[in-house]
């Protein structure tokens, strides 16, 4: 069975500032990997997907992570955040194999201070 | 493309209440998946369906809840009787294939409140 650790509940951070938010997974096979963002009041929605290929992701709305196999890591990055990327932001894994069935993290909350 | 649509938006009942969350899947999205979302426990999956069948309900916390797919463009998700810590945010997702890459589409959830 797989899990997601995004390591923190809550980054703030001033606007035009980069940002990353951290994840990690465990699974004992190869994996997809998501991120979805969470504006209040919506529900989820996608911002990227590592499948294959690639390491390096590239999103919606600027946002950008990398796959990094031997760390099982991966974040999420922003090179200059606005006051329209506050939201929860959640990463998910799904197996290869298995139930397919993606496993979502805690979520992180970012909050862009003026 | 409209998205997933959930109804009722908002929901207040009464305890021992039955309540009943609807959801509309994106059309031709052969998946279904009801999760529930709180601050204690995040985001939770309750059952998912593929092609209108139910595939794993173990996620549902007791036999209180009821989930029901009768056609590929509505779902239902009943509470009875409903419970103060029923209360929660419960969204509805629907994906295009049943693989673990394919994305899920939420939609805007329900916000149930349980006095």
């Amino acid at each position: 069975a797989q899990s997601v650790t995004q390591l923190d509940s809550q980054v703030p951070v001033f606007e035009e500032a980069p940002v990353e938010l951290r994840c990690n997974y465990s699974s004992s096979v190869s994996v997809y990997l998501f991120w979805y963002v969470q504006y209040p009041n919506q529900g989820l929605q996608l911002l990227l997907k590592y499948l294959s290929g690639s390491t390096l992701v590239k999103g919606i709305n600027g946002f950008e992570a990398e796959f990094n196999k031997s760390q099982t890591s991966f974040h999420l990055r922003k090179p200059s955040v606005h006051i329209s990327d506050t939201a929860e932001y959640f990463c998910a894994v799904s197996d290869l194999r298995g139930s397919y069935i993606p496993t979502f993290g805690r979520g992180t909350s970012l909050i862009v201070h003026p | 493309d409209a998205g997933v649509i959930q109804s009722p938006r908002h929901e207040v009942t009464e305890m021992g209440q039955e309540v009943t969350l609807r959801c509309k899947p994106i059309s031709g999205h052969n998946s279904l998946f009801w999760y529930r979302q709180t601050m204690m426990r995040g985001l939770e999956l309750l059952i998912y369906f593929n092609n209108n069948v139910p595939i794993d309900d173990s996620g549902m916390p007791e036999d209180r809840f009821s989930a029901k797919m009768p056609n590929a463009s509505f779902s239902t998700l009943k509470i009875q009787p409903s419970e103060p810590r029923d209360s929660a945010v419960y969204f509805c997702a629907s994906s295009d294939r049943f693989s673990g890459n394919s994305p899920l589409h939420f939609g805007n959830g329900t916000r149930l409140t349980v006095t």
